[in-house]
C-alpha cells in the first residue's frame, strides 16, 4: 500500500518561473492537505482540497498561489512567478475522511534562485 | 502569534535513557493533539495522539502526556534508541478542525 507520493523531490526555478508541484494520495483517501515548511519553521497549513473542490484555502497567499484536485490525476499545487521567498518545502498530506490523522508526502523542496 | 510552542530546539539524551519532549499550547480551543517524527528529506510520520478528555495515552515506548490545566503536553519515549534520533513536531486541532497548528519542533539526538 504505497503512501503519499509527491514529485518532483526536488524543484529549482528561477526568479519569475512557474513552480507546478504533484500529489498523490494514500489509496482510499479523498481529503489532500498542502502544508509549507520555511526555514526553522513548522508547517503551516495552505489550502485542503477533496476531489474537484477546493473546500479551505485561507493558509494560501492571496497571489501567484493556486491548487486543484481534478477528479483524475494528482492534486497540483502551482505557484506563478515564484520569487526567493517561495523557496520552502511544501508537504502534502491525505487522509480518509475529513478530520481523521493526516499522513504526509516526503515533501517537495523549491528552491529559487 | 504562535499557538504551539516547543521552546528546546534541540535535545540529547543516552541510548536506553528516557527522552522526554515538551510542547506548550496557548489556544484553548484546541481538542486534539499530535506527535510526528520527521527525519531529514522525508514528510512527517505519525507517531501518536491524545484526546483532550483523557490525560495519557500510551503506544509500546511512547507515551504522551496531557495537562489540560497547564496547557501543556509531553511526549515520552522510553527506552530511547539511536532510530529515535529525528525531529519531533508537536500539532494541535480545534473541534470539528481538520487543520494542524504545528510547533517548530525538537531534534532529539540519542546518543549510542
Amino acid at each position: 500500500n504505497a503512501g503519499v507520493m509527491q514529485n518532483p523531490r526536488h524543484l529549482v526555478r528561477r526568479r519569475g518561473q512557474e513552480a507546478r508541484l504533484r500529489c498523490s494520495p494514500m489509496k482510499g483517501h479523498s481529503h489532500v492537505y498542502w502544508y509549507r515548511q520555511l526555514p526553522e519553521e513548522g508547517l503551516k497549513f495552505m489550502v485542503y482540497l477533496q476531489k474537484e473542490n477546493i473546500i479551505d484555502e485561507s493558509g494560501m497567499p492571496k497571489e501567484r498561489f493556486s491548487a486543484e484536485f481534478p477528479k483524475e490525476g494528482p492534486s497540483i499545487l502551482r505557484i506563478q512567478q515564484v520569487v526567493r521567498g517561495d523557496s520552502a518545502a511544501y508537504f502534502c498530506a491525505s487522509s480518509p475522511r475529513w478530520a481523521d490523522t493526516q499522513y504526509f508526502g516526503p515533501g517537495t523542496r523549491l528552491t529559487v534562485l | 502569534d504562535q499557538q504551539v510552542k516547543q521552546n528546546s530546539p534541540s535535545l540529547s539524551v543516552q541510548e536506553g535513557r528516557i527522552s522526554i519532549l515538551n510542547c506548550d499550547y496557548t489556544n484553548s480551543m484546541f481538542d486534539y493533539f499530535l506527535w510526528y517524527k520527521k527525519y531529514p528529506a522525508e514528510g512527517p510520520t505519525f507517531l501518536i495522539s491524545i484526546s483532550s478528555i483523557k490525560d495519557k495515552n500510551e503506544d509500546g515506548r511512547f507515551t504522551v502526556f496531557l495537562n489540560k490545566s497547564a496547557k501543556h503536553l509531553s511526549l515520552h519515549i522510553v527506552p530511547s534508541q539511536p532510530g529515535d534520533s529525528a525531529v519531533y513536531f508537536c500539532a494541535a486541532r480545534q473541534p470539528g478542525s481538520y487543520q494542524l497548528t504545528f510547533g517548530k519542533g525538537t531534534k532529539l539526538s540519542v546518543i549510542p
